[in-house]
């Protein structure tokens, strides 16, 4: 079954640890996202890539960074600097090139920050 | 800049109608609807593109006015399954394309 994994579900750690979540996708999407998600609010966007070996800023990046090497994968380092890194972390994926193309969204890794 | 979604909550008897509304105060290109339930993954329901073209389920409707910046979507004869958040995303299309911004979400209750 094709599908994006993100992993783990749950992610625990201390204050100024920087943390790596997983995002892996074997749809053969083009472009993938980061989202945050805190309580009672909507998505932001932290970093993109339409493109292996390019990626851009989001609304929201300052305190992360993100890599991609592969098509099928782009993980996300949550660093020191993020100021309130516990939230709910969504990755998503997409076709290019084409307009009415969705984004599919992973089930997400819950990071909890203390 | 993030597009207003309203209402904010809507509580619907099984059967009843609704009404989410996403307006924006750029230009848009596309909106895109997604449905999350508490703890999961947003789900796709609709895309509706500058021109007309749209995609998406069979049982839910929706409209895009683009001289307003205004998408609307139409949910009929609820379900109990139609519970859960709604998130309105706007692409402003150029350098941007394929962007998503979304909105705070609706928060949709369907009782039985």
């Amino acid at each position: 079954d094709g599908g994006i994994t993100q992993s783990p579900k749950y992610l625990f750690r201390k204050e100024g640890q920087n943390v790596t979540l997983s995002c892996e996708q074997n749809l053969n999407h083009d472009a993938m996202y980061w989202y945050r998600q805190d309580p009672g609010q909507g998505l932001r966007l932290i970093y993109y890539s339409q493109i292996v070996n390019d990626f851009q800023k989001g609304d929201i990046a300052e305190g992360y960074s993100v890599s991609r090497e592969k098509k099928e994968s782009f993980p996300l380092t949550v660093t020191s600097a993020q100021k309130n890194p516990t939230a709910f972390y969504l990755c998503a994926s997409r076709l290019a090139g084409g307009l009415l193309y969705e984004q599919y969204f992973g089930p997400g890794t819950r990071l909890t920050v203390t | 800049q993030q597009p207003v979604q309203s209402p904010q909550a809507v509580i619907l008897r099984e059967g009843e109608d609704a009404v989410i509304n996403c307006s924006s105060s750029k230009a848009l290109y596309s909106v895109h609807w997604y449905r999350q339930k508490h703890g999961e993954a947003p789900v796709f329901l609709m895309i509706l593109l500058k021109g007309g073209e749209q995609k998406g389920h069979d049982k839910i409707s929706a409209s895009f006015n683009e001289k307003k910046q205004q998408s609307s979507l139409y949910l009929t004869a609820s379900q109990l399954s139609y519970s859960g958040t709604y998130f309105c995303g706007t692409d402003a299309g150029g350098t941007s394309y394929g962007k998503l911004t979304f909105g705070q979400g609706t928060i949709l209750t369907v009782h039985p």
